[in-house]
């Protein structure tokens, strides 16, 4: 079967680093992103990898490795905003989307 | 955690005739759905949230008589594309809502791939 596998929930200090890892198994790999959305409102696109390596975007950087079925997002220089959910999702090979249940990041002062 | 299904899983049709897709929530109640759009690597575009037994509520610049939206159960709802264009070609996706007291989680479903001729 299909699965993405990231914490259910994770703490940390503002002003610090941050990893949240994605593991997934899926039949094919067309592509991964990662979403953050807040309570109540829609998700918002932080990154989208295909090629193995490393994508920064400002404070937020992603990483995949397609042989290693791993992908993560960290994210520097916490702020108390960035508080909120995180969802790793998987395009497979039929272009299908494989959602993760979600990372809760809770970052404390 | 809780399943999200959605059929079809994609679709190819001519310009001008109409495309329904159905998410259902699998082994849960769920309190409302949302449908979204998906645009290449972008963010997915939150087109309107339905609850069960009432109108839909539909984002700005979404026309409400081009996507019509169903939630005649608690475990469904569907979106119907009427009178489809190219333009239309996306990924749409559901997603539920489990609202139980303080239990508020949202599950997504795979897609359905729209492509219209």
């Amino acid at each position: 079967g299909q699965n993405i596998d990231q914490p259910t929930e994770m703490t940390a200090t503002e002003g610090a680093i941050v990893q949240i890892n994605c593991t997934y198994q899926t039949s094919g790999f067309n592509g991964l992103f990662w979403y953050q959305q807040h309570a109540g409102e829609a998700p918002t696109f932080l990154s989208y990898n295909v090629l193995d390596g490393l994508e920064e975007k400002g404070r937020f950087s992603s990483f995949l490795s397609r042989s290693k079925g791993y992908s993560y997002l960290l994210l520097k220089e916490l702020q108390m905003k960035d508080s909120a959910s995180y969802l790793c999702a998987v395009i497979d090979s039929n272009y299908q989307l494989i959602w993760g249940a979600g990372t809760k990041l809770i970052i404390k002062p | 955690g809780a399943v999200v299904s959605q059929h079809p899983s994609w679709v190819i049709c001519k310009s001008g005739t109409s495309v329904k897709i159905e998410c259902r929530s699998l082994d849960f109640q769920a309190t409302t759905m949302f449908w979204y759009r998906q645009f290449p690597k972008q963010s997915l575009m939150l087109m309107a949230t339905s609850n069960e037994g009432s109108k839909a509520t539909y984002e700005q610049g979404v026309e409400k008589d081009k996507f019509l939206i169903n939630h005649a159960s608690l475990t469904l709802s569907t979106l119907t594309v009427t009178s489809a264009h190219p333009e239309d070609s996306s990924f749409y996706i559901c997603s539920a809502r489990v609202l139980a007291g303080d239990f508020n989680e949202q599950f997504f479903g795979p897609g359905t791939r729209l492509t219209v001729l």
